[in-house]
């Protein structure tokens, strides 16, 4: 069964600095998308980056980044310049063919809290 | 564009009442699906559907029924409310051929029974 790990369930880091959120994934498939979702305390699912499995090169989103490591099923997110309202919970998210569409594996988050 | 709209944003049900979670989105995405929300658990996949008139189960199905009779809209029903449904729902949706686009949520519904 493909699982999606995210180690780390709270975080926290200051204003303006960088941190890392660690994902890992299971799967045998070769073809899959690999997606990483903020949730603030809106409760609104927000979209923040999406890598193709098939592309080697990492993806950047402004202040955030992946590091795709398709032979370790690792992909993290890196923030840059870290802001107040990045403050949320982060969700990983692996995305596979599933009975003539797709659907999402998702991690159990981490909530990031950034500091004043 | 509203996007994904979910109604209603907060409901509290009693044991053994039924309701229907509202969903609707106005881009014309053919792709939709039900998820559910629960603490230390992720996003779940309750049912969905690729078109009007055609649905099918996701992961966690047991409690719920669904029907897509227009494109537009996507009703989650609970006929028989149990403790164990509370939870947070999201309804989501998407074009076919673009899954590297991933799906746009809506803005969820928590729900209590109680």
């Amino acid at each position: 069964a493909q699982t999606v790990t995210q180690s780390q369930p709270e975080m926290s880091v200051q204003e303006a600095e960088t941190v890392t959120l660690s994902c890992t994934y299971d799967t045998s498939e070769s073809n899959y998308y690999l997606f990483w979702y903020k949730q603030p305390p809106s409760r609104q699912m927000i979209l923040v980056i999406r890598q193709e499995a098939y592309k080697q090169q990492n993806a950047t989103e402004n202040r955030f980044s992946v590091n795709f490591q398709k032979a370790a099923k690792s992909f993290s997110l890196k923030i840059s310049d870290s802001q107040l309202g990045d403050t949320a919970m982060y969700f990983c998210a692996f995305m596979k063919h599933f009975s003539g569409t797709y659907k999402y594996i998702f991690g159990t988050g981490t909530r990031l809290k950034v500091l004043a | 564009n509203a996007g994904v709209t979910q109604t209603p944003k907060f409901q509290v049900l009693k044991t053994g009442q039924s309701m229907t979670l509202q969903c609707a989105q106005d881009m014309n995405h053919e792709y939709m699906s039900w998820y559910r929300q629960d603490p230390g658990m992720g996003l779940r996949l309750i049912h969905y559907s690729v078109g009007a008139g055609i649905t099918d189960q996701g992961e966690v199905p047991n409690g719920y029924n669904v029907s897509r009779s227009t494109t537009e809209d996507f009703p989650l029903r609970l006929l028989s409310a149990a403790p164990s449904q509370t939870s947070v729902y999201f309804c989501a949706s998407r074009r076919p051929g673009e899954p590297n686009y991933g799906y746009t949520f809506g803005s969820g519904t928590r729900l209590t029974v109680v």
